[in-house]
């Protein structure tokens, strides 16, 4: 159980266009996710607290405007890289949890490339 | 502002001897601590799940210690395998529900 799927896996652009990434929680319903942004070799930075029915809250320092987040749903909340730089090139990943006891679970992430 | 350190940051052993992973971490006040291994290029997969009042989590040849008043918890893996070579992280969660992750230690097992 407590499986995450993330899609697209990789992604070429170009500069100036937008890109959605998708975070789906499979078999368990998700009131709140995780956006994060992971640079070659350095750990995860939280980017932003995805919440259903409502804004996301986001992390010092993080464009709200440049990353638009959705979460319309229990299962499923978006990522939207809007007007994408060679700068936003990164790995992002997502996050869900069932619940205190359970811990977080990742999806598989997204390599973006802006050219 | 919760820092998480992890220590070493590389590791590298022969096939067969046991990898003793170490995570600090500053304020005790957790709610818990959880260890992830991230292969290249990949996302996290979740290894052990350690909860503030617990003092340990034992998966199969993983053990995960934790000492909240140090700010401490040790990943231990006995008997590595080549297939164990992967970046292993530390991640704690506070009452906030964000994980606070450390920059993680590289293990590469040689054969």
């Amino acid at each position: 159980g407590a499986v995450v799927s993330q899609h697209p896996s990789w992604v070429i652009c170009k500069s100036g266009t937008s890109v959605k990434i998708e975070c789906r929680s499979l078999d368990f319903q998700a009131t709140t996710m995780f956006w994060y942004r992971q640079f070659p070799k350095q750990s995860l930075m939280l980017m932003a607290t995805s919440n259903e029915g409502s804004k996301a809250t986001y992390e010092q320092g993080v464009e709200k405007d440049k990353f638009l987040i959705n979460h319309a749903s229990l299962t499923l909340s978006t990522l939207t890289v809007t007007s994408a730089h060679p700068e936003d090139s990164s790995f992002y990943i997502c996050s869900a949890g069932r619940g205190v006891s359970y811990g977080y679970t990742f999806g598989s992430g997204t390599r973006l490339t802006v050219v | 502002k919760q820092e998480v350190t992890q220590i070493p940051a590389a590791l590298s052993v022969p096939e067969g001897e046991n990898l003793v992973l170490n995570c600090s971490f500053t304020d005790s006040a957790i709610y818990n601590l959880q260890w992830f291994r991230q292969d290249p290029g990949k996302g996290l997969t979740s290894l052990l799940l350690i909860q503030s009042s617990q003092r340990e989590q034992t998966s199969g040849r993983l053990n995960a210690s934790l000492d909240k008043s140090s700010g401490r918890s040790t990943l231990y893996i006995a008997a590595s395998q080549p297939g164990d070579s992967a970046t292993y992280l530390c991640a704690v969660r506070l009452n906030d529900y964000k994980l606070s992750f450390g920059a993680g230690t590289t293990v590469t097992v040689r054969a």
